[in-house]
């Protein structure tokens, strides 16, 4: 069974500090990977997509991939408020299917 | 606006009244998933489909059927529906398979009681 695996948290941040999220998976065939953002009662809302080794930035928002030890993270700079949310971590294992982690949720503290 | 749309949005039901929860994407998406979200487990897939009339198995897809007539329609049918399937249901899309971004639905929030 593949796997993903979070730190549920919840994980509490001052605002404007580095909110740091992590994620491991279970297989090194892996190809894809995505955070996803979820509101309380909301869709998850795709964040970042990354797909090889190193680190990708958007805006804020920076992942980070290492596929020899099976991990990626997502990195918050300047954390705000309004990134108050559960975070999702996303693996597609090389098949058509989607496996996702259970989710951390954050906490940005005004 | 590029959406997913899925109806209804909320249902209370009762066990073994069939019931189907409509998807449908106008992004001219090829891949389109069903997922339900619980607490503690996160979201897990149902079924998914490549393509018109290519459908396949998720990891929870007992309890659950789906079709692919045409390529913007992917609705979840539920034939009997039972208290253990009361959850929280996506839809997604996305434009060609499993390893691209996905594109989610609101959600239906289905009771069954």
């Amino acid at each position: 069974q593949k796997e993903v695996e979070q730190n549920s948290g919840p994980l509490s941040v001052p605002e404007g500090a580095i909110a740091s999220l992590n994620c491991t998976y279970s297989d090194r065939v892996s190809q894809s990977f995505f955070w996803y953002r979820q509101y309380s009662g909301k869709s998850p809302e795709l964040i970042m997509s990354i797909y090889s080794n190193g680190d990708k930035e958007d805006g804020r928002f920076t992942a980070q991939l290492n596929k020899a030890s099976q991990y990626v993270s997502l990195l918050i700079r300047d954390s705000q408020p309004s990134d108050s949310a559960t975070y999702l971590c996303a693996v597609n294992f090389g098949n058509e299917k989607l496996t996702f982690g259970t989710g951390t949720r954050l906490t940005i503290i005004p | 606006e590029a959406q997913v749309t899925q109806n209804p949005r909320y249902l209370i039901t009762v066990t073994g009244k069939k019931l189907t929860v409509t998807c449908s994407q106008n992004m001219n998406h090829e891949y389109m998933s069903w997922y339900r979200q619980d607490p503690g487990l996160g979201l897990r897939q149902i079924y998914y489909s490549m393509n018109v009339e290519a459908t396949d198995k998720g990891d929870v897809p007992e309890g659950y059927k789906v079709s692919r007539k045409e390529k913007r329609n992917f609705p979840l049918i539920l034939e009997s529906p039972s208290p253990n399937q009361t959850s929280l249901y996506f839809c997604a899309s996305s434009y060609r398979g499993g390893n691209q971004p996905q594109h989610f639905g609101d959600g239906t929030r289905l009771s069954i009681l």
